[in-house]
């Protein structure tokens, strides 16, 4: 079975400074992985996605991720902190289901990003 | 292209009521997927559709169904509504049902049960 365990569930930052959100997982197979973010009253955007191609995955909005398969993680980065980044983070494992004709889509609890002006 | 719409955006009932959502994917796409989104739940998932067909179904009670028209578009039907069923609904659609392929979300409906 597959979990998502999103480390905090709210981080702030100053604009300006960089931005961590952690994210380890739990699957029984090669998950894809994804980070989605959500603003107030809007629907989940992807942000980036690992399937097993390169580790290091680079996203919209200067955000990227890292998949340590040794540490099972998958955290979300940013160098430096824009107002317009405060949302809430979702990490998301998808793998297939036992009869392998469909995917399950598994959903952190959520970070809720807050940036300090 | 267009993104995902639900419709209605906001929704009020009461106990006991039925309800349907409509979710109209992105041209294209064949997978539709729902999700029930709650402050002390969280993002759960409800089922998923590919060309008319139940995929995957997650652990809700049987009072939430829904299908999948030759369009692609997706309702969702909750009956006989419970205070616990308001939420936030969100509709997904994916151009197939592989575990590589990003979902895109709609804005979602909001339920509020009274």
């Amino acid at each position: 079975a597959q979990s998502v365990t999103q480390l905090d569930s709210h981080v702030s930052v100053s604009e300006g400074t960089p931005v961590l959100l952690r994210c380890n997982y739990s699957s029984s197979y090669s998950p894809s992985l994804f980070w989605y973010v959500q603003h107030p009253n809007k629907g989940l955007q992807l942000l980036l996605k690992y399937t097993s191609a390169a580790t290091l995955v680079k996203g919209i909005n200067g955000f990227e991720a890292e998949f340590k398969k040794s540490e099972t993680s998958f955290h979300l980065t940013k160098p430096s902190a824009h107002m317009s980044d405060a949302a809430e983070y979702f990490c998301v494992v998808s793998e297939l289901i036992s009869s392998g004709s469909a995917r399950q889509l598994t959903f952190g609890s959520g970070t809720q990003l807050t940036v300090l002006p | 292209k267009a993104g995902v719409t639900q419709t209605p955006r906001y929704l009020i009932k009461t106990r006991g009521q039925q309800v349907t959502l409509s979710c109209s994917p992105i041209s294209g796409h064949r997978s539709v997927s729902w999700y029930q989104q709650t402050p002390g739940q969280g993002l759960q998932f409800l089922f998923e559709y590919f060309s008319e067909t139940q995929r995957n179904k997650g652990n809700f009670p049987g009072r939430f169904s829904g299908r999948q028209f030759s369009n692609s578009r997706s309702e969702m039907n909750v009956s006989t509504l419970e205070l616990g069923d308001s939420a936030l609904y969100l509709c997904a659609s994916s151009s197939t049902s592989g575990r590589l392929n990003e979902q895109f979300f709609g804005p979602g409906t909001r339920l509020t049960v009274l």
